[in-house]
């Protein structure tokens, strides 16, 4: 079975544009997390769907945004792009049931946005 | 906040030296501790994981035990190999439904084994 795809794998950009990534996670995940990783730092929570609403949001500021589709693949979305915005951006999706199971995420290769 | 410090690397052993990176956290309730493992130009692994204090996590020779005691969660690898080569993160994930509250990283640690 395929794991979680992103794409693209890299990408550059300007200050001040848009950038749209994208993530498809393993088949009969529903939810999706979005993770941005600095250098030399580790992954900080950004989103999470599932079943298409928003269940959880970082300490990011509005510029951020996501949305999850009907068949559970996501969309991250950042607007009016900084310098500092220059990162590993990884997606992780999850199985997510209703118990208190632990339900392991299992990550993508991620997309490296680097911000001129 | 909750929060996860790791020892700072970069780490270097020479092949079957034994390994050991510190991690401890900070949580409000009880959390599940994870051990992630990058290698490079891929995603994290989850590499092993305790979800209660006492439990060990093992996986691939290396162990981790969950000390509620002193909130660590070290691992350790008897004798490590060249493709133990990675960046390994320790992480937390926090709340009554653990499985979907969103995982607290550490800044990493990255180890190199020499030959």
């Amino acid at each position: 079975d395929a794991g979680v795809t992103q794409s693209p794998t890299h990408l550059i950009k300007t200050r001040g544009q848009h950038v749209t990534l994208r993530c498809s996670p393993i088949s009969g995940h529903k939810s999706v997390s979005w993770y941005q990783q600095v250098l030399g730092q580790g992954p900080q929570f950004i989103f999470q769907y599932y079943e298409k609403e928003e269940r959880g949001r970082g300490n990011f500021p509005d510029r951020f945004s996501a949305r999850q589709f009907p068949n559970y693949s996501s969309e991250l979305n950042v607007n009016a792009l900084l310098l500092g915005d220059s990162a590993l951006y990884l997606c992780a999706s999850s199985f997510r049931d209703r118990g208190f199971s632990y339900n392991e995420q299992f990550f993508g290769p991620g997309t490296r946005l680097t911000v001129l | 906040g909750d929060s996860v410090t790791q020892m700072e690397g970069p780490v270097t052993l020479s092949e079957e030296a034994f390994l050991t990176i510190n991690c401890t956290y900070t949580a409000t309730g009880y959390p599940s501790l994870f051990w992630y493992v990058q290698y490079p130009g891929e995603g994290l692994q989850l590499l092993l994981k305790a979800t209660k204090a006492d439990d060990k996590g093992s996986n691939k020779g290396f162990e981790a035990t969950y000390r509620k005691e002193t909130t660590s969660f070290h691992l350790e690898k008897g004798s490590v190999q060249v493709s133990d080569s990675a960046v390994y993160f320790c992480a937390l994930s926090d709340g009554v439904n653990s499985g979907n509250t969103p995982l607290v990283f550490g800044k990493g640690t990255r180890l190199s084994v020499i030959a």
